[in-house]
């Protein structure tokens, strides 16, 4: 069964480093998403992306954020300057279609110490 | 803006007993209702999903049926094992055209034997 694919499992990064999380969507899924749980917190989207561009982002996601498509397969999810509290499980996701469900990958778990 | 409001956790029932965990949600229009189920140390699973009023979803024994009339999609099972010990959200997805998925804050139920 196809599957959302995210690596690494597990990244530990200091403080005021930059991070790049990996997601390789359902291959032919057209819309694209990050999501983010705050550990014992709600899941919070992130960012949606459809079409080589972002369709609809959060108010947590500013400046220090950003998404890519480097090639047909990859979504990347980049933090610069990663703060203590950006610790938190990344979900990456995608669907296929619109009105559809997404499918989540089962994350990369983000410390920043 | 979209919303969703389930019962706090944990909950813990014995085996074979009657779950429910309440769920009621804010959109507007005809938003698609969901529930995923998150394992200790794994990622977001999609349990079930209905995308209409009155629509039932069902997997693995659990139910949820879409009550546009009470905003509600509550999560029912007859009889729980120990392997449902697990972190439940609900969920929706609106219908502008994106798959922005809003969650709830998660029910943590444990089942023991």
């Amino acid at each position: 069964e196809p599957e959302v694919t995210q690596t690494p499992s597990h990244q530990v990064t200091q403080m005021g480093q930059e991070v790049i999380l990996r997601c390789v969507p359902i291959s032919n899924h057209l819309y694209f998403y990050w999501y983010r749980q705050i550990l014992g917190q709600k899941v919070e989207f992130l960012v949606s992306f459809y079409n080589n561009e972002i369709s609809e982002k959060s108010e947590i996601f500013d400046d220090q954020f950003s998404v890519e498509r480097p090639d047909g397969s990859n979504f990347t999810l980049k933090i610069r300057s990663t703060k203590l509290e950006d610790s938190a499980m990344y979900f990456c996701a995608s669907s296929e279609v619109t009105g559809d469900e997404a499918f989540f990958g089962q994350g990369t778990r983000l410390t920043v110490v | 803006g979209n919303s969703v409001t389930q019962m706090e956790g944990p909950v813990t029932l014995s085996e074979e007993a009657f779950l429910t965990i309440n769920c009621t949600y804010t959109a507007t229009g005809y938003p698609s209702l969901f529930w995923y189920v998150q394992y200790p140390g794994e990622g977001l699973q999609l349990l079930l999903k209905a995308t209409k009023a009155d629509d039932k979803g069902s997997n693995k024994g659990f139910e949820a049926t879409y009550r546009k009339e009470t905003t509600s999609f509550h999560l029912e099972k007859g009889s729980v094992q120990v392997s449902d010990s697990a972190v439940y959200f609900c969920a929706l997805s609106d219908e502008r055209g994106y798959q922005k998925v809003t969650f709830g804050t998660g029910t943590k139920l444990q089942v023991i034997p």
